[in-house]
This record gives structure tokens, sequence and C-alpha cells, in this order.
């Protein structure tokens, strides 16, 4: 079975511009949820999706915001990039949220200047 | 909110040597996970164990939540182990700050 995708790997943007990340789950898994990792701040919390409603969300300003297609795939935008957007963005999936396991895809890494 | 607390911080072995990395946790937890980030940034999945003990190879960890710890024992460790291991608790996932771990040939 295929594992968590994500795309793109890398990516830089300018302070000011927007930016879509995309993540495809495993197969048959329902819930998405998404991370932000940085130096500063470690893992973080940023929304959970399952059957395309937004579940859980994180402590982030409202330029944050993704949505999950009805096959599973999700997006996370993040519109006025700020310097500080910098970060590794990691999509986890599994098969019913919860307390089921999660399973990561290789992240993307945002690059913001 | 609950709060994970991972020791040692940093952890340099020569290869062939075993590791205990602890994860301390400040609730009681319905999930418990360790991961192992690899130089490219992606987690892997090493152990789901909200209670009890298990083991995959040369790794073993244990979960005694009533104590609120988990362990993650690394034997006969191989330069391919190194990288960073977080503990992470609960849904949506609250991570502990890893413990990275370098091993030496």
């Amino acid at each position: 079975k295929a594992g968590v995708t994500q795309t793109p790997r890398y990516l830089i943007k300018t302070r000011g511009q927007q930016v879509t990340l995309s993540c495809s789950p495993i197969s048959g898994h329902r819930s998405v949820s998404w991370y932000q990792q940085t130096p500063g701040q470690g893992l973080q919390f940023l929304f959970e999706y399952f059957s395309e409603t937004q579940r859980n969300k994180g402590n982030f300003p409202g330029r944050f915001s993704g949505r999950q297609f009805s096959n599973s795939r999700s997006e996370m935008n993040v519109s006025t990039l700020e310097l500080g957007d910098s970060a590794l963005y990691l999509c986890a999936s599994s098969l019913w949220g919860g307390t089921y396991e999660q399973y990561f895809g290789p992240g993307t890494r945002l690059t913001v200047t | 909110g609950i709060q994970v607390e991972q020791s040692p911080p940093d952890l340099i072995l020569q290869e062939g040597a075993n590791s205990t990395l602890r994860c301390n946790f400040s609730d009681s937890v319905n999930n418990l996970q360790w991961f192992h980030q690899n130089p490219w940034g992606q987690l892997i999945n090493l152990f789901y164990i909200p209670s009890g003990t298990k083991q995959n190879g040369r790794l073993s960890a244990t979960t005694v939540a009533t104590e609120r710890y988990s362990l993650l024992y690394i034997s006969s460790s191989q330069t391919t182990d190194s990288g960073v291991y977080f503990c992470a608790v609960n849904t949506p996932l609250v991570f502990g700050k890893g413990t990275r771990l370098s091993v030496i040939a």
C-alpha cells in the first residue's frame, strides 16, 4: 500500500504571497491532519479533517486554512505569507482519526523570503 | 494542555551500544506514538503504544500509563539509528521536543 504523499516537496515564496500544499492519504484512510515543524516551536498541530469536515483546529491565525475532498485528499493554504511561516509542513493520515495510529508523509519544506 | 517531556535531549553513542530514551507526560493519555525523524524530515512510525510493551527487532518500547511515562529501548545501535526520536501523545498529537541521537562508528 502506498504511503502518504505530499506535493510539492520544496517551495520558495515571497512575503505576502499565498501558497497551497497538497496531501494524499493512505488509501482507505479517512482522516488527514496537518502539522507545522519549526526549530523554535517544534511540531505543532494545525488542523484535522475527516469526511470533508474540519474536526479540530490548532492555535494558528486565520491565514492558515485547509479543506478535504471527497476522495480524502487534503489541501492547506497559507495566505499573506510571513517570514515566520518558513517551516516543514507535515501531513498525517489515519484510518478514522481519534486514537488510531497516524502515518506521516515526507513533508513540504516552505521557505519564505 | 498536556505536557510531554523527553530525555535526554541529546545522546551520543558508539556503534553497538544500547540506549534508553524516556518520555514523561503530565496527564492520562489515550494514544502514544514513537517516531524517528530521518535526515529528510519524514517521521517514521516506530511504535503505537498507549500502554504495555512491544518489540520490533532491535527496538522495543514500554508505556506505563498509570505512572505517565514511556521508554524506547535501542539495542546494538547502528549509525543508521541516528536522527531525532519523538514521542507524541493524544489526538491531535502533542509532541515532545525530541531526543537527538548520534551513533558513531
